[in-house]
């Protein structure tokens, strides 16, 4: 299975500011068949499902704000969520595509300082 | 309004059969993959398996292989995921969530069929065994 390993586990960020999430793949995920990166964010809210924010590593889903851009190639990926507002505290996932099984980063908690 | 509703909340004891369903509305059922996730409280969710409606194609993760039995019945737009014996690990929320996909064709026949993201995904169904 592809291993994706998430940093930080937590992290606190003030409200207007930027939060950074990485992630990282223990292979590569980019398919030669398409040659599209298998990547995507999601987000989840206590008691809620994971909602998808990007796919493809950098597209952005319907209705996300703009404020969430992913970024990334190869093996290692970013998260980023400019101008934080109070409901984006959340877990936030990666998720590798590529192969299945489609694994899962373990999260990384977002709050606010 | 595309939407995924689940069954509702389970109670069971170990060794009990159990079998959760998930219906699909607004959209083309048959013609999206439509998976299962398993999300154990305070863990990250994992993927269990996957069936393409149209014509019963499932695949599953070896951590779930011979576990659970994942099917579908396109005529009524809802898939399953069944349990022939639970045991009290098997204590999480389950979602179902379709994918995004693709297929190979050749000569109008499908040859391959690729699953991508989860764009849509049920509330969840909490399953708890005790005893």
């Amino acid at each position: 299975d592809i291993v994706m390993t998430q940093s930080p586990d937590s992290l606190a960020v003030s409200l207007g500011e930027r939060a950074t999430i990485n992630c990282k793949s223990s292979q590569s995920v980019l398919h030669s068949s398409n040659n599209r990166i298998h990547l995507a964010w999601y987000q989840q809210k206590p008691g809620q499902p994971p909602k998808l924010l990007i796919s493809w590593a950098s597209t952005r889903e319907s209705g996300v704000p703009d404020r969430f851009s992913g970024s990334g190639s190869g093996t290692d990926f970013t998260l980023t969520i400019n101008a934080l507002q109070a409901e984006d505290v959340a877990v936030y996932y990666c998720q590798q595509y590529y192969t299945p099984p489609n694994t899962f980063g373990q999260g990384t908690k977002l709050e606010i300082k | 309004e595309e939407q995924l509703v689940q069954s509702g909340a389970e109670v069971k004891k170990p060794g009990e059969s159990l079998k959760i369903s998930c219906k699909a509305f607004g959209y083309s059922f048959p013609d999206y993959w439509i998976g299962w996730v398993r999300q154990m409280p305070g863990r990250r969710p994992e993927w269990m398996g996957i069936i393409y409606p149209a014509d019963s194609d499932t695949r599953y993760s070896p951590s779930f292989q011979g576990q659970v039995s994942i099917s579908a019945d396109k005529s009524i737009n809802t898939a399953y995921l069944q349990w022939s014996s639970l045991k009290a690990s098997d204590t999480a929320t389950y979602y179902c969530a379709r994918h995004q996909g693709s297929h190979t064709m050749f000569r109008g026949v499908v040859i391959n069929s690729y699953y991508y993201y989860m764009d849509v995904w049920g509330k969840g169904t909490t399953v708890i065994v005790s005893s």
